[in-house]
């Protein structure tokens, strides 16, 4: 089956220190990979994709880049804030049985401390 | 745009009772629409999934005599729990996907909370 593996937080850094987040997955066929943002109280918030392997998803200054051959999709921030404190989510899709089916890893919280 | 809304944001309600989630697309059309269930500390755990005028595919485990999931229109999605339970507390979020934006992404709601006594 498909499955996404997160490193397991609480992470907590300085404002504006580098952050690495790992994730890694297995599933069959090709799927797309995603990270999710989610504030306290909130819902899940898209926060960068990969559709192909190679492929680099980048937003807010935050990275992933797609490895196959390590089967990786891990995150980057050169320099995290205050606000960036939240919990991620990596998840991949794959088409099955028709219709796109999302498996999540279990969430890796953030905390950034002035 | 790919706006998706929920409403209750915040339920709660008693023992026994039932209550009703709905998830609506308010920007594009819905085809397909997913309802997760969050456990405090832990990961999105799909219930079901419904496609517009058909019957939903509930995931294994899932009760769905239930979680009653009905898929009226293109917009609208709900969730009602009935007989709740104190054991039924939790985050629950939907989230929707057109064809029309890609088959790879999912739109998500804010998620409700819901508090049974």
């Amino acid at each position: 089956g498909n499955s996404v593996t997160q490193m397991e937080g609480p992470v907590t850094l300085s404002e504006e220190a580098f952050l690495t987040i790992n994730c890694t997955y297995t599933a069959t066929g090709y799927p797309s990979l995603f990270w999710y943002v989610q504030y306290p109280g909130e819902g899940l918030q898209l926060l960068l994709k990969a559709t192909k392997a190679d492929d680099k998803g980048s937003n807010k200054g935050f990275e992933a880049t797609y490895r196959k051959e390590t089967t990786s999709f891990h995150l980057e921030k050169g320099s995290v804030q205050v606000s960036d404190s939240a919990v991620y989510f990596c998840a991949l899709s794959v088409i099955g049985g028709g219709y796109q089916k999302v498996t999540f890893g279990t969430g890796t919280k953030l905390q950034v401390i002035p | 745009g790919a706006v998706v809304s929920q409403h209750p944001s915040r339920v709660i309600c008693k023992s026994g009772t039932s209550v009703k989630i709905e998830c609506r697309s308010l920007d594009f059309q819905a085809t397909t629409m997913f309802w997760y269930r969050q456990f405090p500390k832990q990961s999105l755990m799909l219930m079901a999934t419904s496609n517009e005028g058909s019957k939903a595919t509930y995931e294994q485990g899932v009760e769905k005599d239930k979680f009653l999931i009905n898929h009226a229109s293109l917009t609208l999605s709900t969730l009602t729990v009935t007989s709740a339970h104190p054991e039924d507390s939790s985050f629950y979020i939907c989230s929707a996907r057109s064809e029309g934006r890609g088959a790879y992404e999912q739109y998500f709601g804010p998620g409700t909370r819901l508090t049974v006594t």
